[in-house]
């Protein structure tokens, strides 16, 4: 099975708050990520997170990690039209990262 | 300071032809991942490579593929006698070097295989 798995869809209204969720089964993981592509473009790094932490904020993003139950997500305050993307997960304790498949968010007015 | 660069953006192949896919590194990084998306799933890890080294290809299939990334120019992917089973997003990371677990390195905007 995957080491990194995600819904694949989540719809969302604008102003609401988002929150996608993830799970990794790898406990060595060192650092978790969340990335954000846009369509016909690269993965953009949003923010990430080190394994002995639980929780991180920047601005509209809040990162929460579980690291018992393995369970990370992603919170998108006050969500905007210019969010709506592939959110992925990643996971690593060295320089291969995994991947999940990826959650599609759409933005609705 | 330009980002990590790939081309083509697109690239389409008929079955049995090579194809080859460049990428450079941000300035001053020596350190080069490949990555391969599938349609609908994440990004796999493909090979690791160093200036005129290999360190890493354990994600590269056996067959057909080749990377290399020599002393001066970019990155190479070579795929040859491509299959449909190649078609996906190829995606090229870098850093400066080999840091102490945080891998959140910046990636291309992809080259896109369609393999017809």
């Amino acid at each position: 099975g995957e080491d990194v798995e995600q819904s694949l869809f989540l719809s969302v209204r604008e102003g609401d708050s988002s929150v996608i969720n993830c799970t990794y089964t790898d406990s060595s993981s060192t650092y978790l990520y969340w990335y954000k592509q846009e369509p016909g473009a690269g993965l953009q790094l949003l923010t990430y997170i080190f394994s002995n932490m639980d929780m991180k904020q920047d601005q509209r993003l809040t990162v929460l990690l579980n690291k018992k139950d393995k369970h990370l997500s992603l919170r998108i305050a006050d969500t905007q039209t210019g969010d709506s993307a592939i959110y992925f997960c990643a996971e690593s304790n060295d320089y291969k990262l995994s991947f999940g498949a990826g959650t599609t968010v759409t933005v609705r007015a | 300071n330009a980002g990590v660069m790939q081309n083509p953006r697109h690239l389409v192949r008929r079955r049995g032809q090579e194809a080859r896919l460049r990428c450079s590194p941000m300035k001053g990084h020596s350190h080069v991942y490949w990555y391969r998306q599938l349609p609908e799933e994440g990004l796999k890890f493909m090979v690791y490579l160093q200036k005129e080294n290999i360190i890493d290809e354990s994600g590269m299939p056996k067959e057909r593929f080749s990377a290399e990334f020599p002393k001066e120019g970019p990155s190479i992917l070579r795929i040859q006698q491509v299959v449909r089973g190649d078609s996906a997003a190829y995606f090229c990371a870098s850093s400066l070097d080999q840091g102490e677990g945080y891998y959140g390195y910046t990636f291309g905007s992809g080259t896109r295989l369609t393999v017809v």
